[in-house]
């Protein structure tokens, strides 16, 4: 089964502080997917990528900006992290294709006190 | 913006009885459909994927998809306690390259 890591596993910063979340994936697989889950909205697409350098904006993005290094390592940046994103984010992974399967990493808790 | 609707909400069922959750695309380009089960504490993953109108069946779990409604539904049978899970209804267009999720059913299964 597909591999994706994702670090920190938990992280707390304060309102205006700047945050990196991590995601790994070693499947070489060319899609990379940011979401945040808040109970009763399921999951929401933040920031996307199809390959190293490539970013494309999902349907939630004000406020994330998202890096895609190489293949295998997509980040997401807070700049001036707010309360409003205290919330479960997942990593996500899919072959080339538009009706791959996503595999998800296993999340990491941000809270923004 | 494409929304994703799924009913109900909550959904409570004993053990062995038949579960069924629903799923509508307000998007008349979609043209994919996904379910993922996610466990408390654990991340999404992929159930069932569906693309032609019918029904699809693997084990315990039947998809079926009305494509002229933009409608789609899992059915569980036999429900069983480890199924007590966040189940998420996806889908996709045939233009995007990325999924549109719904808010959830949340299902639990009683002794």
């Amino acid at each position: 089964e597909a591999a994706v890591t994702q670090s920190p596993r938990n992280k707390v910063t304060v309102t205006g502080g700047n945050v990196t979340l991590s995601c790994r994936q070693t499947n070489s697989h060319n899609y990379m997917y940011w979401y945040r889950q808040d109970t009763g909205h399921g999951l929401r697409l933040i920031h996307y990528s199809y390959g190293a350098g490539n970013l494309q904006i999902g349907d939630v993005p004000d406020g994330y900006k998202a890096t895609r290094t190489t293949q295998e390592d997509f980040f997401l940046l807070l700049e001036l992290a707010s309360p409003s994103q205290t919330s479960l984010y997942f990593c996500a992974s899919s072959p080339q294709g538009n009706y791959a399967e996503q595999f998800f990493g296993p999340g990491t808790r941000l809270t923004v006190l | 913006q494409q929304k994703v609707q799924q009913s109900p909400e909550s959904l409570i069922v004993p053990e062995g009885g038949m579960a069924s959750l629903n799923c509508t695309s307000s998007d008349r380009n979609v043209d994919y459909f996904w379910w993922y089960r996610q466990h408390s504490g654990k991340s999404p993953k992929m159930l069932m994927s569906i693309f032609s109108n019918g029904e699809k069946e693997e084990g315990r779990f039947t998809v079926h998809l009305n494509k002229a409604s933009l409608h789609t539904s899992l059915h569980i049978r036999d429900s069983q306690p480890s199924d007590s899970a966040l189940y998420l209804c996806a889908a996709r267009t045939s233009s995007g390259q990325k999924l549109v999720f719904g808010q959830g059913t949340i299902l639990k299964v009683y002794l």
